[in-house]
């Protein structure tokens, strides 16, 4: 079955550094979707990207889609410490849409030292 | 909108018991489906529902079942309850308007097995 690879496991860094979680998938994804999860919290949703080469900005992050539609990556600039919580990549298969459709990789754990 | 609820939000169980989670999806959100979250394994996709119909399930045992009422309203149950049962139970809701529907997480029931 689909697979989705995230890394790595956990980040540290330092208040105001970068900092970026990538997502491999053993097959071509129909798109892939990106939430957060603070510490105690539920995940939230980010951003969905369909397109190859797709790239879409969220103030302080940036998100990308590989051309071939197996990889992506969320990239966030100057760290703060609201940034704290775990990333999950979710990349959907194309089995119709649905929940079964969306295969989660185990998540970046962010850590900001201030 | 109202957000996406679950009750109840803590329960502690012992081995061998059942468990009834009860999952409200946001107004207008046709399709439920639910999800365990655990440290070691992440989150792992359990069963969606669409129209009180169960459309996908997870590579999960048989005591874990679930059902849709007519409101959309879910319930999941796990019977014979085992310590590895202790986890996160995430519900999610969505439209099931387009082909990629995000999901909206509710806030998770934390279910502990004793």
């Amino acid at each position: 079955g689909q697979q989705v690879m995230q890394i790595p496991q956990y980040q540290h860094v330092q208040e105001g550094e970068d900092f970026t979680t990538y997502c491999n998938s053993s097959t071509t994804l129909s798109n892939i979707q990106w939430y957060k999860q603070r510490p105690g919290g539920h995940p939230v949703f980010l951003i969905q990207l369909v397109k190859s080469g797709e790239v879409k900005k969220q103030k302080r992050l940036t998100f990308q889609f590989g051309e071939a539609k197996k990889n992506s990556s969320l990239h966030i600039t100057a760290t703060q410490t609201t940034d704290v919580g775990t990333y999950f990549c979710a990349g959907g298969g194309y089995s119709g849409g649905g929940a079964d459709g969306l295969t989660f990789g185990k998540g970046t754990h962010l850590i900001i030292q201030p | 909108k109202a957000g996406v609820t679950q009750t109840p939000r803590y329960l502690i169980k012992t081995r061998g018991q059942q468990v009834t989670l009860s999952c409200s999806p946001i107004s207008g959100h046709r399709s439920v489906s639910w999800y365990q979250q655990t440290p070691g394994q992440g989150l792992q996709f359990l069963f969606e529902y669409f129209s009180e119909t169960q459309r996908n399930k997870g590579n999960f045992p048989g005591r874990f079942s679930g059902r849709q009422f007519s409101n959309s309203r879910s319930e999941m149950n796990v019977s014979t309850l085992e310590l590895g049962d202790s986890a996160l139970y995430l519900c999610a809701s969505y439209p099931f308007q387009r082909e990629f529907d995000t999901q909206y997480f509710g806030p998770g029931t934390r279910l502990t097995v004793l």
